[in-house]
């Protein structure tokens, strides 16, 4: 597509349950990220695919979060028993070198925990 | 792990007058420094990025420069406009010969409005 695609662009959800947020990144981009940006904050690294591998998911804050990337395209982020403290905003980018230059960040996925 | 800090918070200015943001880096193997700018409701954009080897770089109204002895760099916007406001944001990464790959450490953001 033109640009990274992310769905859902708003996800509200009760406390304890399970969410999937989606990234769909620029055709032929091996690299993708995920960040979580809160409010009045800069955004915050989770995680880092290079093809279908986490090559970096050091940022990922406990063992409630994981991302896949099976295809190496597509990618899925998971939050298991979510938290009210997970509520933020999931920016997702890709790149097709493996500098940070130039990657693109999709509109991001607006998950509120109530 | 690398800290990039980032002032003025916010940043009021008249149309046509220039813009200046600063952040400050605490890993002095960073060698990328892109800016983002950030409207409402959208992720971020990528507006100039600079690489340690060079001092400044120049785009039409935006430049920036990076001191890599003093570990710190700026955005500088001349006559600014009102669509230029938006918060922006500093960042910082380390490329090859490090880890090679694009993990961003971001500032905290500057609020700018330019008023007309």
């Amino acid at each position: 597509g033109a640009g990274v695609s992310q769905t859902p662009s708003n996800k509200v959800t009760e406390k304890g349950k399970y969410v999937e947020l989606r990234c769909d990144p620029i055709s032929g981009h091996t690299a993708l990220y995920w960040y979580r940006q809160s409010l009045g904050q800069g955004p915050e690294f989770l995680i880092y695919f290079q093809g279908t591998g986490a090559a970096d998911d050091s940022g990922l804050p406990n063992d409630r979060f994981f991302a896949v990337r099976p295809e190496g395209s597509v990618s899925t982020l998971k939050i298991q028993r979510t938290e009210r403290g997970d509520s933020a905003v999931y920016l997702c980018a890709s790149g097709a070198g493996r500098w940070g230059d130039g990657y693109t960040f999709g509109s991001g996925t607006r998950l509120t925990v109530v | 792990g690398e800290n990039v800090e980032q002032h003025p918070s916010t940043l009021s200015v008249q149309e046509g007058d220039s813009a200046v943001i600063k952040c400050t880096y605490s890993d002095s193997a960073s060698n990328y420094f892109p800016w983002y700018k950030q409207e409402l409701g959208k992720g971020p954009q990528l507006i100039i990025d600079i690489r340690s080897n060079v001092g400044e770089k120049k785009d039409q109204r935006i430049a920036v420069t990076l001191n890599k002895t003093a570990k710190h760099f700026s955005l500088h916007i001349t006559e600014t406009q009102p669509e230029d406001s938006a918060v922006y944001f500093c960042a910082a990464s380390i490329g090859a010969g490090g880890t090679s790959y694009g993990k961003l450490t971001f500032g905290q953001g500057t609020i700018l409005t330019v008023h007309p």
